[in-house]
């Protein structure tokens, strides 16, 4: 069974303050792994798609890595419209559904 | 830019009672998904639906829920006789075609209170 863990639960930062949010994973033949961010009371919205081990891919702010294990989300200099939950997802070959993480709540103090 | 729409935002219904949850998925996308996060949980999978007929479903996806392509740009999520485990956000989601190449779009939810 696919499994997601995210770390940190949450993480409060001061604007332009640098960090990253680590989710594992475990998975029988990795599909995709899939960032989204989902603010209070809304769908989760799309941010990227990672394939194989060593790409990246960045988006304004953020930048996402892969490993065989795990994969970064790296924000440099969060501004206060960064805050939100932050959910990561894989899909295994084979099959047609996302396992979600918990997410990393963010929050960037002005 | 395109967007997966859902309608009601807010159902709230009486335990036993039938509901029927509405989205409209993004024009030109051949599969379609529903998600659901209870309050403060992982955002789960429930089923997914392609050419017609479900493709995969979670044991969440008993026999009191279905889901329907009634036409062209409707898809639906029925849950027969509702319990009060039930209240969660549910999301519907399409995407343009299967595997790696096409990212799950999603609607903002319907939020479904159970009492």
């Amino acid at each position: 069974e696919d499994q997601v863990t995210q770390s940190p639960e949450a993480l409060r930062l001061q604007e332009g303050e640098s960090s990253s949010l680590n989710c594992s994973y475990t998975v029988s033949g990795l599909r995709g792994l899939f960032w989204y961010r989902q603010d209070p009371g809304k769908g989760p919205e799309f941010l990227f798609t990672l394939y194989s081990a060593g790409e990246e891919k960045e988006k304004e702010r953020l930048k996402a890595t892969l490993t065989k294990k795990e994969s970064f989300l790296h924000i440099t200099a969060p501004k206060p419209e960064d805050s939100a939950t932050y959910l990561c997802a894989v899909e295994g070959l084979g099959n047609e559904k996302l396992t979600f993480g918990t997410g990393t709540r963010l929050t960037i103090i002005p | 830019e395109p967007e997966v729409t859902q309608t009601p935002s807010h159902q709230v219904t009486q335990m036993g009672q039938e509901v029927i949850l509405r989205c409209v998925p993004i024009s030109n996308h051949l599969y379609f998904y529903w998600y659901r996060q209870i309050l403060g949980q992982k955002v789960e999978f429930l089923v997914s639906f392609y050419n017609n007929e479900i493709s995969e479903k979670s044991e969440i996806f008993d026999d009191q829920f279905s889901v329907e392509r009634p036409d062209g740009s409707n898809f639906t999520l029925k849950i027969r006789s509702t319990k009060l485990e039930d209240s969660a956000m549910y999301f519907c989601a399409s995407r343009l075609i299967g595997g790696d190449k096409s990212p799950l779009h999603f609607g903002n939810g319907t939020r479904l209170t159970v009492t």
